[in-house]
């Protein structure tokens, strides 16, 4: 099992681009998760989905978009980048169900808009 | 809302020493209750969980008890490496919430000298 894949591993972009980042997870999850890591801070929800078609907003969504097509994918788009999105950006699934609640993380994406 | 604090690091230990990483947390009803270690350039892996007040979590020769009295989830070992140098976050989830997402410390960074 290949887990949860975050591509691409990191990126420059201008202020205002806009780009897609990439998080595909094998495990069947219905869960899917997009955090953002600040430096010397813990991780901070941005969007989430319980399951394909639905989606909804965490702590800090503005600037974000995202979709969910298929199970497997949940890809986070940043449509006029600012320099208060640079931050490394990690993508996690969950099972959801259970007591256990627990989430398997991808390996990021460090991101940085100048 | 739900909330977690844990200790203020950096955290510098020499190999072979006792650890101790303290974490409270704010919540309603029963969460769950999770150690994250982060090694650097990769994204967070489950140390340890607890899922209701008494049990121990452990792994690796980690060991975190829920303790509900107090609302706290210490993360103990007996004798650090200098492998375990990483950040590592203490974080809830509360099923009431619907999403089982996580709620985050800020992190404290570990580092074990030989």
């Amino acid at each position: 099992n290949a887990g949860v894949t975050q591509t691409p591993k990191f990126r420059i972009l201008k202020i205002g681009q806009s780009m897609t980042l990439q998080c595909t997870q094998d495990m069947n999850h219905n869960y899917m998760y997009w955090y953002r890591q600040d430096p010397g801070m813990g991780l901070k929800l941005i969007y989430y989905s319980v399951g394909a078609g639905i989606t909804d907003k965490g702590e800090v969504p503005n600037g974000y978009n995202v979709s969910r097509s298929t199970t497997e994918d949940f890809p986070l788009r940043l449509e006029l980048a600012a320099p208060s999105q640079t931050s490394v950006y990690f993508c996690a699934s969950s099972l959801g169900q259970g007591r256990s609640y627990e989430q398997y993380f991808g390996p990021g994406t460090r991101l940085t808009v100048t | 809302g739900n909330s977690v604090t844990q200790m203020e690091g950096p955290v510098t230990l020499s190999e072979e020493a006792f650890l101790t990483i303290n974490c409270t947390y704010t919540a309603t009803g029963y969460p769950s209750l999770f150690w994250y270690v982060q090694y650097p350039g990769e994204g967070l892996q489950l140390l340890l969980k607890a899922t209701k007040a008494d049990d121990k979590g452990s792994n690796k020769g980690f060991e975190a008890t829920y303790r509900k009295e107090t609302t706290s989830f210490h993360l103990e070992k007996g004798s650090v490496q200098v492998s375990d140098s990483a950040v590592y976050f203490c974080a809830l989830s509360y099923p009431g919430a619907g999403s089982y997402q996580l709620t985050f410390g800020k992190g404290t960074k570990l580092s074990v000298i030989p």
